[in-house]
């Protein structure tokens, strides 16, 4: 089976602190992904990384950067959260970029204080 | 939108029944497929289904695809207390680029 690890499941950061974000898939996917998902807003793609050094901007990239120095790793970095990230972070991974199904972590709910 | 709409928002039925909901979609696809995610959870494949197909069945979940009408459902039969989740469709477009909808809610009352 495949499997998604998030680093954590619950993290309470304050304003202006680093966050990092953590994802490991053990299936030697080429593409990963990060999104947010909110109430009533469903799931937001934040980026996605195609390669290793790879990263692509999705449709909500702003406050956001990602690291992807190894094929199994993906890190999405808050530089200086604010309390408007407060939201519940997946991380998805898939064999082709949108042909093949995403296989996702259990997630990662983020409160900025 | 490019996503679409998801109705139901919210649907709540008795064990036993059937569910049925439904995804649209503005511009062409290649795929669709449906997730379900559990309260606090990950998202979890369910099936997909090509632009050239029409239904699919996997287990008590059938899926339609209209591609005229732009337009697919989900329907899980004799629905149990453990199918309460939401329920997401995501798109493929041409360019291939992956969109979620905003999600059905689904309460089975044992």
């Amino acid at each position: 089976d495949v499997k998604v690890t998030q680093s954590s499941r619950y993290l309470v950061k304050r304003t202006g602190e680093k966050v990092f974000l953590e994802c490991v898939q053990d299936m030697d996917h080429e593409n990963m992904f990060w999104y947010r998902q909110d109430p009533g807003l469903g799931l937001r793609l934040i980026y996605f990384s195609y390669d290793v050094k790879m990263k692509e901007k999705g449709d909500i990239p702003e406050g956001y950067s990602v690291s992807r120095e190894k094929k199994e790793r993906f890190s999405l970095i808050l530089e200086s959260a604010s309390t408007n990230q407060t939201s519940m972070y997946l991380c998805a991974s898939s064999s082709s970029p949108a042909l093949n199904t995403q296989y996702f972590g259990p997630g990662t709910r983020l409160t900025v204080l | 939108s490019q996503q679409g709409e998801e109705d139901p928002q919210a649907l709540s039925i008795q064990e036993g029944e059937n569910a049925t909901m439904n995804c649209s979609y503005k511009t062409s696809i290649n795929n669709l497929q449906w997730y379900r995610q559990n309260s606090g959870r990950g998202l979890v494949h369910l099936i997909l289904i090509r632009s050239n197909e029409r239904e699919k069945h996997s287990g008590r979940l059938r899926v339609t695809l209209d591609t005229s009408k732009k337009s697919s459902s989900l329907l899980i039969t004799a629905s149990r207390a453990a199918d309460t989740a939401s329920y997401f469709c995501a798109k493929t477009n041409t360019g291939n680029q992956f969109y979620f909808g905003t999600g059905t809610s689904l309460t089975v009352i044992p």
